[in-house]
């Protein structure tokens, strides 16, 4: 089934710790992003990257890496994860910039 | 850059009633709008969308206006049933330049 995943689903991590987020898309999107959630802030972008190669940085992109060495994948990194970076991550990704966004079913992660 | 704002932050509406949420944006250069809907513990999720050389669209109970000139865009729900209750988020952007969200609408449809 064509879509995008993301993994892990949840995840508790120590302050202090790397932390690696997956995202994969088999729908030869260009264009990925990374959203974070969190209660009354809606979805601000992390980074993003309009096509393999090549990224970008959005609103929040402070403690957070990202590479696209391909097209599919599209991972996020926590170098050393603090409290603050609590929240719910969203992987998203588009034909092109611009066009409709499909969105992974997110990762909860917890920093304590 | 673009600053979308979106207003309320929550509505209740009772079934078959009306919905209406409003979102302004900054750059006039943003030619595209979507509209996502996201239910409690899913991801968001496209439901309707229309971009710069269009004033108005339709589908179904749910449409969408923009005022260019104003720079304001706005969602309208019609005949609210109980699964409209989500969490409603605008968004504009364009070119190459990622989209950026509102902070979202709580909808409540009271039975």
């Amino acid at each position: 089934i064509a879509g995008i995943t993301q993994a892990p689903t949840s995840q508790i991590l120590a302050a202090g710790r790397r932390m690696t987020l997956r995202c994969t898309q088999d729908m030869r999107h260009n264009a990925m992003y990374w959203y974070r959630q969190d209660l009354g802030l809606g979805l601000r972008l992390i980074h993003y990257s309009n096509t393999a190669g090549t990224t970008g940085k959005g609103e929040v992109p402070d403690g957070y890496s990202v590479s696209r060495a391909n097209t599919d994948d599209f991972p996020l990194t926590l170098a050393s994860a603090v409290p603050s970076q609590t929240s719910v991550y969203f992987c998203a990704s588009s034909e092109v910039p611009n066009t409709e966004a499909f969105f992974g079913q997110g990762t909860r992660l917890t920093v304590v | 850059g673009e600053n979308v704002e979106q207003h309320p932050s929550t509505l209740s509406v009772q079934e078959g009633d009306s919905a209406v949420i409003k979102c302004t944006y900054s750059d006039s250069a943003s030619n595209y709008f979507p509209w996502y809907k996201q239910e409690l513990g899913k991801r968001p999720q496209l439901i309707i969308d229309i971009r710069s050389n269009v004033g108005e669209k339709k589908d179904q109970r749910i449409a969408v206006t923009l005022n260019k000139t104003a720079k304001h865009f706005s969602l309208h729900i019609t005949e609210t049933q109980p699964e409209d209750s989500a969490v409603y988020f605008c968004s504009g952007g364009s070119g190459n330049t990622p989209l950026v969200f509102g902070k979202g609408t709580r909808l409540s449809v009271i039975a």
